[in-house]
C-alpha cells in the first residue's frame, strides 16, 4: 500500500487566498485525521471522520478553515481566506477502525502564507 | 481539558545507553496511549499503542508502560543506536466533557532524542 498520501507537499500563498489541501487515505481505513504542527503549539488535532461522517471538529481554529470527505478515498481541508498565522505543517492520519485504532500518518503539507 | 506533558524536551546519550522517556496526563479517564516517532520533515510512525486496560506494550528494544492511576506513561529503548535520533510523542486518546461518543485526542509536544556514534 502507498501509505496516506498528501498533496501538495509545499504550498506557498499570499494572505487573503484559498488554500486547499488534500488527502487519500489508505484504503479500507474508515476513520480520517486532520492535524496543524507548529513550533509553538505542537501538534493540534483539527478535525476527524469516520465512515467520511466528521465527528468532531472542535479542533477547527475558525470558520475559515473547513473540511470535506465527499468519499472513502479523499478529503480537502480548505482555508478561505488565509492569513500568515496559518503557516503550518498540515498532517493527514487515517486508522482502520475506530478513532482510537493505530494512526499512519501521511507526510504532511508544509503551508507558508506571506 | 486533557493536558499531556514530556520530560525532557530533549535528551542526548551516547550509542548504546538505555534510557526512558517520560508522558504524564492529568486525566486518567484514557481509552488508550500512544507512542510516536517523527524523523525530520516526515509524518508520524506509530511505534505502539497500549490500551486503558493494558500495562504494557514491547516491540522490539521498545518497551511503554502505562499506570493510569498516577497519569504516567514511559517509553523504554534498549541499547540505543544513532538512527534511534528523532522526537518522540506521545498522544492520549479520551473522552470529552460532553460524553460518550465525544473523542478527543491530545499530544505531548515530545521529546527531541539524539543518540550519538
Amino acid at each position: 500500500d502507498a501509505g496516506v498520501i498528501q498533496s501538495p507537499r509545499h504550498e506557498v500563498t499570499e494572505m487573503g487566498q484559498e488554500v486547499t489541501l488534500r488527502c487519500k487515505p489508505i484504503s479500507g481505513h474508515n476513520s480520517l485525521f486532520w492535524y496543524r504542527q507548529t513550533m509553538m503549539r505542537g501538534l493540534e488535532l483539527l478535525i476527524y471522520f469516520n465512515n467520511n461522517v466528521p465527528i468532531d471538529d472542535s479542533g477547527m481554529p475558525e470558520d475559515r478553515f473547513s473540511a470535506k470527505m465527499p468519499n472513502a478515498s479523499f478529503s480537502t481541508l480548505k482555508i478561505q481566506p488565509s492569513e500568515p498565522r496559518d503557516s503550518a505543517v498540515y498532517f493527514c492520519a487515517s486508522s482502520l477502525e475506530w478513532v482510537g485504532d493505530e494512526q499512519y500518518f501521511g507526510p504532511g503539507t508544509r503551508l507558508t502564507v506571506t | 481539558k486533557q493536558e499531556v506533558t514530556q520530560i525532557p524536551a530533549a535528551l542526548s546519550v551516547p550509542e548504546g545507553e538505555n534510557l526512558v522517556l517520560n508522558c504524564s496526563f492529568t486525566d486518567s479517564a484514557i481509552y488508550n496511549l500512544q507512542w510516536f516517532r517523527q524523523d525530520p520533515g516526515k509524518g508520524l510512525t506509530s511505534l505502539l499503542l497500549i490500551q486503558s486496560s493494558q500495562r504494557e506494550q514491547t516491540s522490539g528494544r521498545l518497551n511503554a508502560s502505562l499506570d493510569k492511576s498516577s497519569g504516567r506513561s514511559t517509553l523504554y529503548i534498549a541499547a540505543s543506536q544513532p538512527g534511534d535520533s528523532a522526537t518522540y510523542l506521545c498522544a492520549v486518546f479520551w473522552v470529552g466533557n460532553s460524553g460518550g461518543s465525544n473523542y478527543k485526542l491530545t499530544f505531548g509536544k515530545g521529546t527531541l532524542l539524539t543518540v550519538n556514534p
